[in-house]
């Protein structure tokens, strides 16, 4: 499967408590995006990565959350001192952007979903 | 801020029959519009997509229309299949920008 990947696809946690989430972009593309999907909306952009360089930030993302794309390749979001209302499923997406990247589509991960008590 | 409104939280339609799926924007800047399917489970799967200069975009079973003046888009699946039963999310960016905003989303149900 070449697919955009995601671990886990389930976390339960405990308020306080600091949580990481992993996506594999599909092997070839260079961008590669976060999203958080909360219930009854659509998915909200957080963050994205062309190659290991961060270059966006949406204003959803706080400070207790880091985003890093060390080698770029695979992903990790961490959120520190969860909070209930962090509870939520995050979207990973990957993109092939060629050139003067105009336009180009994002394959979307299936998501992990993470229940802060 | 909800840029890209989905304003059907459902819909439903007999199997053969057309479904229309609709979507309005507010910002005017938007100049590419794109149709994501979910099924539950699984991410947002990419459907089709239409840029600015176009009113029309179709791709086998599926089109859809724009229509700048009113800000407003729209997704006809003809002939409708249980198969395209799902949620689907209309969703809008910038030109070269990569921050897509999402409308709420659709729950299609396809009757057989």
């Amino acid at each position: 499967d070449t697919g955009v990947s995601q671990d886990p696809r389930h976390k339960i946690t405990k308020r306080g408590q600091n949580v990481t989430f992993r996506c594999d972009p599909i092997s070839e593309h260079n961008r590669l995006y976060w999203y958080r999907q909360t219930l009854g909306q659509g998915p909200e952009f957080l963050t994205y990565f062309q190659n290991e360089a961060q270059l966006e930030k949406s204003r959803l993302l706080s400070d207790r959350f880091s985003a890093e794309r060390p080698k770029g390749s695979f992903s990790t979001l961490e959120i520190q001192r969860t909070e209930q209302g962090d509870s939520a499923m995050y979207l990973c997406a990957s993109s092939l952007v060629q050139g003067a990247g105009l336009y180009n589509e994002q394959f979307f991960g299936p998501g992990t979903r993470l229940t802060v008590l | 801020d909800q840029q890209v409104k989905q304003n059907s939280p459902s819909l439903s339609v007999q199997e053969g029959r057309i479904s229309i799926l609709n979507c309005d924007y507010t910002n005017s800047m938007f100049d590419y519009f794109l149709w994501y399917k979910k099924y539950p489970a699984e991410g947002p799967t990419f459907l089709i997509s239409i840029s600015s200069i176009k009113d029309k975009n179709e791709d086998g079973r599926f089109t859809v229309f724009l229509n700048k003046s009113a800000k407003h888009l729209s997704l006809h699946i003809v002939p409708s299949q249980p198969g395209d039963s799902a949620v689907y999310f209309c969703a809008a960016r910038m030109y070269n920008n990569n921050d897509m905003r999402f409308g709420a989303g659709t729950r299609l149900t396809v009757k057989p």
